[in-house]
């Protein structure tokens, strides 16, 4: 079955770029209409959806991102990323990388363990 | 674009009891709705989708229903197991917006 796993900085200072890799297993990120999505979590908070890809790299962010949001996709590698530009404090949080069923029924399945970033000043 | 918003906040309940939790959305979602648990230090995890279709593999003590603005998740049963923050998310078009989630404990 599909796993997911995360990976990134850990602590990135204010007003850099953070980057991030979800890494998928058990499967391929071309096989049928997966979409790939990442979602936040900050300390104590609520969710928080990101934005998801496609594995031909169509794409599609959440505009109270304010276009900080950049995903890509690399098949050959069967991973995905996202970048985040210009963060601040408020931008500390878990990320999670999902897999979204298909571009009509967008519910997240399954989810990777998550990693969290903290933004420093 | 359209709020979900969950009561209780919070609850707390014995084990063996029958739970309720409900979901509004701020406009009609049809049944564009998906529950999810998150057990403390746990990523989230699929429930329901389609407001009252089980996921596989989950528990049948789990229920959905509902349609339009109003939504309801129902434990039949509580178990300790159960403890978690469980949150309703729509999925009708984007941005695809989380309920701000429901805390159970058991007494």
């Amino acid at each position: 079955q599909v796993q997911l796993a995360e990976s990134g900085p850990g602590l990135i200072k204010s007003s850099q770029t953070l980057s991030l890799t979800c890494s998928v297993s058990g499967g391929s990120i071309s096989d049928g209409d997966y979409y790939w999505s990442w979602i936040r979590q900050p300390p104590g908070k609520g969710l928080e959806w990101i934005g998801y890809i496609y594995h031909t790299g169509i794409s599609y962010y959440n505009p109270s991102l304010k276009g900080r949001v950049t995903m890509s996709v690399d098949t050959s590698r069967n991973q995905f990323s996202l970048t985040l530009s210009s963060v601040t404090a408020t931008d500390t949080a878990v990320y999670y990388c999902a897999r979204v069923y298909s571009a009509y029924h967008n519910w997240f399945d399954p989810w990777g363990q998550g990693t969290p970033v903290t933004v420093s000043s | 674009d359209i709020q979900m918003t969950q009561s209780p906040s919070s609850l707390s309940a014995s084990v063996g009891d029958r739970v309720a939790i409900t979901c509004r959305a701020s406009q009609d979602i049809s049944n564009y709705l998906a529950w999810y648990q998150q057990r403390p230090g746990k990523p989230p995890k699929l429930l329901i989708y389609g407001a009252s279709t089980l996921q596989t593999g989950v528990s049948s003590r789990f229920s959905g229903s509902g349609s339009g603005t109003e939504f309801t998740l129902i434990i039949t049963s509580l178990l300790p197991e159960d403890v978690a923050t469980y949150y309703c998310q729509k999925y009708n078009r984007a941005p695809f917006t989380f309920g701000p989630g429901t805390k159970i404990d058991v007494k």
